[in-house]
């Protein structure tokens, strides 16, 4: 198993600009999270999928977030504009189930993203 | 100019030694509780569950206790090696709900 697939690794951008952060979560889990790490603010759920369905998403900090399952297989999450303060790190995970119940979240490497 | 965020406790130990990790989590009604572990540059990696109905449950060098009476998890890493060094989050989740992350602990392990 490969585990949760996110690209790219690293995403340096100007301020203004569009960013893409792309997720392929393991083969079979129907539910798909996106979170934020920073050092003020730890990890912090942004918004989940479950059967492609965006379930919650009370923690995209604004609108210009965005995020997409158009598939059991592939998820985006989007920032336009990118402001310097969304620098971060941003995880994939994905699990077996509703929500988080009685299952593990499995992560990817995460996106670290730079805004200039 | 000084940097700002959270400071994470820091446990050390010398390899070989057990370590435990404590957590204390906030929703009473929680019904599921995971730890993670995570290296530098990676994402967190599961390492143990727990559910509710349970008080203890034991994985390969690891245990995690469960006392709800007082809202607190504790994770034991027995025999203690350097590739343990690494930051700790417990999370807690009620059915439905999101999955709720603690701020972390940071794991050495001194040679």
């Amino acid at each position: 198993d490969a585990g949760v697939i996110q690209s790219p690794r690293h995403e340096v951008t100007e301020m203004g600009q569009e960013v893409t952060l792309r997720c392929k979560p393991i083969s079979g889990h129907n539910s798909l999270f996106w979170y934020r790490q920073t050092m003020m603010r730890g990890l912090e759920l942004l918004i989940y999928f479950n059967n492609n369905v965006p379930i919650d998403d009370s923690g995209m900090p604004e609108d210009r977030f965005s995020a997409k399952m158009p598939n059991a297989s592939f998820s985006t999450l989007k920032i336009q504009p990118s402001e310097p303060r969304d620098s971060a790190v941003y995880f994939c995970a994905s699990s077996l189930g509703q929500g988080s119940q009685l299952s593990p979240l499995h992560f990817g490497n995460g996106t670290r993203l730079t805004v200039t | 100019g000084e940097s700002v965020g959270l400071h994470l406790p820091t446990l050390s130990v010398q390899e070989g030694d057990n370590s435990i990790i404590n957590c204390a989590y906030s929703n009473s009604a929680s019904d599921y509780f995971i730890w993670y572990k995570q290296e530098s540059g990676k994402g967190p990696q599961f390492i143990i569950d727990i559910r509710s109905n349970m008080d203890k449950r034991q994985g390969q060098r690891v245990t995690v206790l469960l006392n709800k009476t007082v809202k607190h998890l504790s994770l034991q890493i027995a025999a203690t090696q350097p590739g343990d060094s690494a930051v700790y989050f417990c999370a807690e989740t009620k059915y439905g709900n999101k999955l709720v992350f603690g701020a972390g602990t940071i794991l050495r392990v001194k040679s």
